[in-house]
């Protein structure tokens, strides 16, 4: 499809564990973006790309969750020794050109939801 | 911090009946945005609006923008049940960070047949 897409959908893990969450974004999107979306709660930022560079990472919560996109497409999340207050609905979203502007549109994908245990 | 409050929280209606969600903030935003998500989806972009006072009609929806640009409304007229969903605002922060987007938490709406 031409849409962003991410995987696992769904990903239980027990408290303790590691997990890694993929986004595949829009082919040529050059921004790439992550938000975690508690339940009942609107998506919160947790760190931009801009091609492979790390730019903004001011929003991940604790050093636990790292992010990389080292070609500039593909890009994952990590979450460390994962804890309960870590379950939400993690989003990934890109937009074609360099971020910043009012009307460089941001494209979600569908989201991997969390839940640690 | 910016703060983006939205209300209602949740609204549920009937069929053809009109209904307005407020968006405010003390901040001032470059744009805002409206968004509506679906169960198990992603937002999706309705609208952007960019110029204080600034009104856009999309169908049956019509978004405001304050003179102030520190907020903004949703105005659904006739409610159908495919409007049922979750609407999101979100500001778009001005000067170094004007990439980040500032998410409401959204106004969960139910459209009864």
């Amino acid at each position: 499809g031409a849409g962003v897409s991410q995987s696992p959908r769904y990903k239980v893990a027990k408290r303790g564990q590691d997990v890694a969450l993929r986004c595949d974004p829009i082919s040529g999107h050059v921004s790439l973006f992550w938000y975690q979306q508690a339940l009942g709660q609107g998506p919160e930022f947790l760190t931009y790309f801009q091609n492979e560079a790390q730019l903004d990472k001011s929003g991940l919560p604790s050093d636990r969750f790292f992010a990389e996109r080292p070609e500039g497409s593909v890009s994952t999340l990590k979450i460390q020794r994962t804890q309960q207050e870590d379950s939400a609905v993690y989003l990934c979203a890109s937009s074609l050109r360099l971020a910043g502007g009012k009307h460089n549109e941001q494209f979600f994908g569908p989201g991997t939801r969390l839940t640690v245990l | 911090t910016q703060l983006l409050e939205q209300s209602p929280q949740f609204l549920s209606i009937q069929e053809g009946e009109n209904l307005t969600v407020y968006c405010n903030s003390s901040s001032v935003f470059s744009s805002l945005q409206w968004y509506r998500q679906e169960p198990g989806e992603g937002p999706v972009l309705l609208v952007t609006v960019v110029t204080g006072g600034e009104v856009k009609k999309l169908k049956r929806l019509t978004f405001q923008f304050g003179d102030a640009r520190k907020d903004s409304s949703l105005h659904i007229t006739a409610a159908q049940p495919g409007d049922t969903g979750l609407y999101l605002c979100a500001g778009l922060n001005s000067g170094g960070s004007n990439y980040k987007l500032t998410f409401g938490k959204g106004t969960l709406l139910t459209v009864n047949p």
